[in-house]
């Protein structure tokens, strides 16, 4: 089984600033995907950012970054130039397909970190 | 592009009645839906995964002639909630993915608020 761990419940930092919320897991899998969601209060689920295993380079998207260590099986997201909307729920998931192909299998999440971006 | 609605958004009912949730992908046709389950301040736990045509997989814990799913269509999925009771009261997330696409990437509907008095 998977396991994903946030190990900070709760941050807050300047607007402007750059801000890393951690993410370790743990699976036996060598293929699979990382991912983190948002949560603003409206509770729609977004898609910040998306990390293929097998992939070395880090996933960017604008503002959002990852550092991936596969051999530490650690996945921190970095946010750069931190903005009022950017204040949510983070969290931060696992995902194994069940075939080479790219097949489908539910999300292991891990609890979330409410980022607090103050003005 | 890859939207994903559900219907209703917040629904009451009594003790004992059944309720049932609608998942719709609008611009993509989903080959596989899943259901979670997100208690108040906690994560988002999967409950089950639903492929058109065929039977629902139904996580460990989770009782699957309570939480009945029907995926009848690429665009449609059904949870049902039978026999509701105060302990069923959950804000309820259906995500779909793409068929043929990226793999792994789930889009999320957002949300049914489920209260049973």
């Amino acid at each position: 089984a998977q396991t994903v761990t946030q190990s900070q419940p709760e941050m807050s930092v300047q607007e402007a600033e750059t801000v890393t919320l951690s993410c370790t897991y743990d699976t036996s899998e060598s293929n699979y995907y990382l991912f983190w969601y948002k949560q603003p209060p409206s509770r729609q689920m977004i898609l910040v950012i998306r990390q293929e295993a097998y992939k070395q380079q880090n996933a960017t998207e604008n503002r959002f970054s990852v550092n991936f260590q596969k051999a530490a099986k650690s996945f921190s997201l970095k946010i750069s130039d931190s903005q009022l909307g950017d204040t949510a729920m983070y969290f931060c998931a696992f995902m194994s397909p069940t075939y080479s192909g790219g097949g489908a299998d539910g999300l292991t999440f891990g609890k979330g970190t409410h980022l607090i971006i103050q003005p | 592009g890859a939207v994903v609605s559900q219907h209703p958004s917040r629904v009451i009912c009594k003790s004992g009645t059944s309720v049932k949730i609608e998942c719709r992908s609008l611009d993509f046709q989903a080959t596989t839906m899943f259901w979670y389950r997100q208690f108040p301040k906690q994560s988002l736990m999967l409950m089950a995964t639903s492929n058109e045509g065929s039977k629902a997989t139904y996580e460990q814990g989770v009782e699957k002639d309570k939480f009945l799913i029907n995926h009848a269509s690429l665009t449609l999925s059904t949870l049902t909630v039978t026999s509701a009771h105060p302990e069923d009261s959950s804000f309820y997330i259906c995500s779909a993915t793409i068929a043929g696409g990226r793999g792994g990437t789930q889009y999320f509907g957002p949300g049914t608020r489920l209260l049973v008095l």
